[in-house]
């Protein structure tokens, strides 16, 4: 079973559409990132949570410590929203290196 | 805008050839990391390095893989004798304060 596990893995939306990707983990961690891979392959990263909610524009990304769940919202999708969104935890017990989901692939359609 | 450049961009080599992938991070950040990436798959921890030695490998980091930073710029991850499974996207990334984790672009590595 994979420590960080992703859903959903695949999301089609209308543009303008309220999205919602979460992330659930089985280990205790320090931090959890959100990031963004493009068609091309490059990664950006998004948010870095620890604990609470944080905002960024459209996209609000929020987690639950107790619960070992992260959530990353966009509001009113857009095209060019369409890439790979991945959710990537450090592990308490493993220095400062991130261990991956498989991500979810999204595309909003105009 | 800080960036994590990498070079080559793609590489296509022979199974058994050595290769090196470069990464120039950014040039205050302290921690520095060779990430993979094989088509269709997750992204994989290889290696991290800090303070110019290896701070943490995974177990794919084997004897094959090594990383140096030889000239307080570049950070290179070398492969000595490439296999048909090492084909993938190579990413390097680097750590500064605050934690914020910038990726390189990648490094498309194909081996034939």
């Amino acid at each position: 079973k994979n420590e960080v596990e992703q859903s959903p893995q695949n999301l089609t939306a209308q543009e303008g559409e309220f999205i919602t990707i979460n992330c659930s983990y089985s280990v205790g961690i320090s931090a959890l990132h959100w990031l963004q891979q493009h068609p091309g392959g490059g990664i950006v990263s998004l948010f870095m949570l620890s604990s609470g909610k944080k905002k960024h524009g459209r996209l609000i990304a929020t987690i639950n410590i107790q619960e070992k769940h992260s959530s990353l919202h966009i509001t009113a999708s857009h095209p060019r929203d369409s890439a790979v969104y991945i959710c990537a935890v450090i592990r308490e017990t493993s220095g400062s290196r991130l261990t991956f989901g498989e991500g979810t692939q999204l595309t909003v359609n105009p | 805008e800080p960036e994590v450049t990498q070079t080559p961009s793609h590489q296509v080599t022979q199974m058994g050839q050595e290769v090196i992938l470069r990464c120039v991070p950014i040039s205050n950040h302290l921690y520095f990391y060779w990430y993979r990436q094989i088509l269709g798959q997750k992204v994989e921890f290889l290696v991290s390095f800090y303070n110019n030695e290896i701070s943490e490998k995974s177990e794919i980091f084997d004897d094959q893989f090594s990383v140096e930073r030889p000239d307080g710029s570049n950070f290179t991850l070398k492969i000595r004798s490439t296999k048909l499974e090492d084909s993938a996207m190579y990413f390097c990334a680097s750590i500064g304060l605050g934690y914020t984790i910038y990726f390189g672009e990648g490094s498309w590595l194909t081996v034939v």
